[in-house]
């Protein structure tokens, strides 16, 4: 069974703090990883995608990947009320171009 | 420029009843996929369409049939519908084929419920 787990939250932050989002994979040979964010009842939406270990950045986020210990997390800086929403970490093992999705974590940001 | 669109937006079925969900995507992708979104387990995929011509098995197929009726169009029949098929259905499109895990992009979703 190909899993990705995410913890459910919810995790809260101040505004203007750091939220960091954590997502781990079961299969080693995984080969590229999205962060969705999805807002109560809308469809999810690319946030970022990483293929290669290290960090990517995208304006305030920034995406980790360690494919070693099999992780990738989400950072979001100076956190907006605007940023509360599911950050789903989805896999794409190898298998064509399907995706595993975790069951996402809720954030929360409170002015 | 749509993306990709879905319809109905919302449904209530009566347990036994049968409807298509319709889904169609104006980006020229190759790849389409059908979801369900349950509360408390994320997107599961139902089915999927590599390409024109083609279908395959997601991980929770059993209930549905799909059809891939041309590149722009991909949808999703339930049969019989079962109280266990309450959720929200989400299509998606991405422009590969095969491999290299490029973006999927969402429609808006199908909230249904079966009584």
């Amino acid at each position: 069974q190909k899993e990705v787990e995410q913890n459910s939250g919810p995790l809260s932050v101040p505004e203007g703090a750091i939220a960091s989002l954590n997502c781990t994979y079961s299969d080693r040979g995984s080969q590229s990883f999205f962060w969705y964010r999805q807002y109560s009842g809308k469809s999810p939406e690319l946030i970022m995608f990483i293929y290669s270990n290290g960090d990517k950045e995208d304006g305030r986020f920034t995406a980790q990947l360690n494919k070693a210990s099999q992780y990738v997390s989400l950072l979001i800086r100076d956190s907006q009320p605007s940023d509360s929403a599911t950050y789903l970490c989805a896999v794409n093992m190898g298998y064509g171009n399907k995706l595993v999705f975790g069951a996402g974590t809720i954030l929360r940001v409170k002015s | 420029n749509a993306g990709v669109t879905q319809t109905p937006k919302f449904q209530v079925l009566k347990t036994g009843q049968s409807m298509t969900l319709q889904c169609a995507q104006d980006m020229n992708h190759n790849s389409m996929y059908w979801y369900r979104q349950d509360p408390g387990m994320g997107l599961r995929l139902i089915y999927y369409s590599a390409s024109e011509g083609t279908t395959d098995k997601g991980e929770v197929p059993n209930g549905y049939n799909v059809s891939r009726l041309n590149k722009r169009e991909f949808s999703l029949r339930l049969e019989s519908a079962a109280p266990s098929q309450t959720s929200v259905y989400f299509c998606a499109s991405s422009e590969q084929p095969a491999g290299g895990g490029d973006t999927q992009y969402f429609g808006p979703g199908t909230r249904l419920t079966v009584l």
